[in-house]
């Protein structure tokens, strides 16, 4: 199926150190939305973008919206052992009456302290 | 405000079975969507519920089907299990979806299938 592309694949980091990774696309999404799965849970929603263009933050966290509507990317500053887990993409499809989110593969991240 | 909600959270289920598995929405929501997570594809959407009616539909074969309720509580069925639909299972729901709208979609803890 139809999927993102998301980088990198992993990260090993040091408590205190900023992250980026990002998402990109063939298509064009009206909505980038940013989750975070820890081990035996579903994915928890961080941030949503619905503007080409749009930043927005969450405490650490920051994400954006490309203007091209095909890309977006996560930071998080600052970052602390309670952030490790897997971090998705996800892109918002209409697709006839519907909708469906189409997901990247996850970035793992480990920190360490 | 009460989450998502899945049952069971795990199950084991012997090839050629059948199983379903149930959801409820966040209170008010109305969308309730369905996707299959696994180490090799990842996240994968299989269908989208509103108002009872299915509005989407992934790429799943057509043992994969699912039901609304009125009260949105949802469940999805998968007939003649096979190895390869092992996987977690995550439903998610949002507050109300509109053709062109966008509204965040909500995962509940998800239901661990194995298939032996």
């Amino acid at each position: 199926g139809q999927q993102l592309n998301q980088s990198p694949q992993s990260m090993f980091i040091q408590e205190g150190e900023d992250v980026s990774m990002n998402c990109t696309s063939s298509s064009i999404f009206n909505t980038w939305l940013w989750y975070k799965q820890e081990p035996g849970e579903g994915p928890v929603l961080l941030i949503a973008l619905y503007k080409a263009g749009e930043l927005t933050s969450n405490g650490r966290l920051t994400a954006q919206f490309g203007i091209t509507r095909k890309d977006s990317f996560l930071n998080i500053s600052a970052s602390i052992p309670s952030d490790v887990g897997i971090y998705f993409c996800a892109g918002q499809l209409v697709q006839g009456a519907g909708t469906a989110l189409i997901f990247g593969k996850g970035t793992t991240l480990s920190v360490s302290s | 405000k009460a989450g998502v909600t899945q049952t069971p959270r795990y199950l084991i289920k012997t090839r050629g079975q059948q199983v379903t598995l149930s959801c409820s929405p966040i209170s008010g929501h109305r969308s309730v969507s369905w996707y299959q997570q696994t180490p090799g594809q990842g996240l994968q959407f299989l269908f989208e519920y509103f108002s009872e009616t299915q509005r989407n539909k992934g790429n799943f074969p057509g043992r994969f089907s699912g039901r609304q309720f009125s009260n949105s509580r949802s469940e999805m069925n998968v007939s003649t299990l096979e190895l390869g639909d092992s996987a977690l299972y995550l439903c998610a729901s949002s507050l109300v979806t509109l053709q062109g709208g966008s509204y965040e979609q909500y995962f509940g803890p998800g239901t661990r299938l194995t298939v032996t």
